[in-house]
């Protein structure tokens, strides 16, 4: 049961472009979003979130945008640079124990390439 | 801040051997999750400790195991490996605020091959 799902496993764009990621879920009752960053040899570090009160959250070059009633939401990076080359993970928290502490869903991620 | 600690980084085992991973959480952090990304997938809750109790586990059997000590660091143990459990192992640290949003922070991660 995939709850958190990213179609694209790939996704090529070249330097300065827009690169869009995208992510679907089910679970009506999340409430909460992030988006991990990737390198290979690293752990996955947190990038941006968006709560379920607002549509749209923006951070420097990284814009996270949310349709509740489509139950999908994208990643927007502008302009895209060769750093940005990483996968990038979608993920939910969930509660556990009661409500207390989460665990995260994650999608399956897609790997961005920008080119120079 | 050394951040998240995870070690050995990478780890070769046989069929049926037991493997211990061993995380050490961002100072201040309290919780530990553990988690097992497979090739070509998002990373899957294994199980999250606090108060050196495990406070819930996620679909894995009960060949994953774990423990965690008083100043908060984390081993994760698996038994009888199977080739199915050739994975990254990655360990998360939270500080427990009663807060659903709380961020967790992850180590590099020990990749698991089993052969």
């Amino acid at each position: 049961d995939q709850q958190v799902k990213q179609n694209s496993p790939s996704l090529s764009v070249q330097e300065g472009r827009i690169s869009i990621l995208n992510c679907d879920y089910t679970n009506s009752m999340f409430d909460y979003f992030l988006w991990y960053k990737k390198y290979p040899a690293e752990g996955p570090t947190f990038l941006i979130s968006i709560s379920s009160i607002k549509d749209k959250n923006e951070d420097g070059r990284f814009t996270v945008f949310l349709n509740k009633s489509a139950k999908h939401l994208s990643l927007h990076i502008v302009p895209s640079q060769p750093g940005d080359s990483a996968v990038y993970f979608c993920a939910a928290p969930t509660p556990l124990y009661g409500g207390a502490t989460n665990k995260l869903i994650f999608g399956t991620g897609t790997l961005l390439a920008v080119q120079p | 801040d050394a951040g998240v600690t995870q070690s050995p980084t990478h780890l070769i085992k046989t069929r049926g051997q037991q493997v211990t991973l061993r995380c050490s959480p961002k100072s201040g952090h309290d919780t530990v999750s553990w988690y097992q990304q497979a090739l070509g997938q998002g990373p899957q809750f294994i199980f999250q400790y606090y108060e050196e109790e495990e406070r819930q586990r996620g679909n894995f059997p009960d060949r994953f195991s774990g423990h965690q000590f008083p100043n908060y660091s984390s081993e994760l143990n698996v038994n009888a490996l199977l080739l199915g459990d050739s994975a990254l192992y990655l360990c998360a640290s939270s500080l427990d605020l009663g807060s659903l949003n709380t961020e967790a922070f992850f180590g590099q991660g020990t990749r698991l091959t089993v052969v």
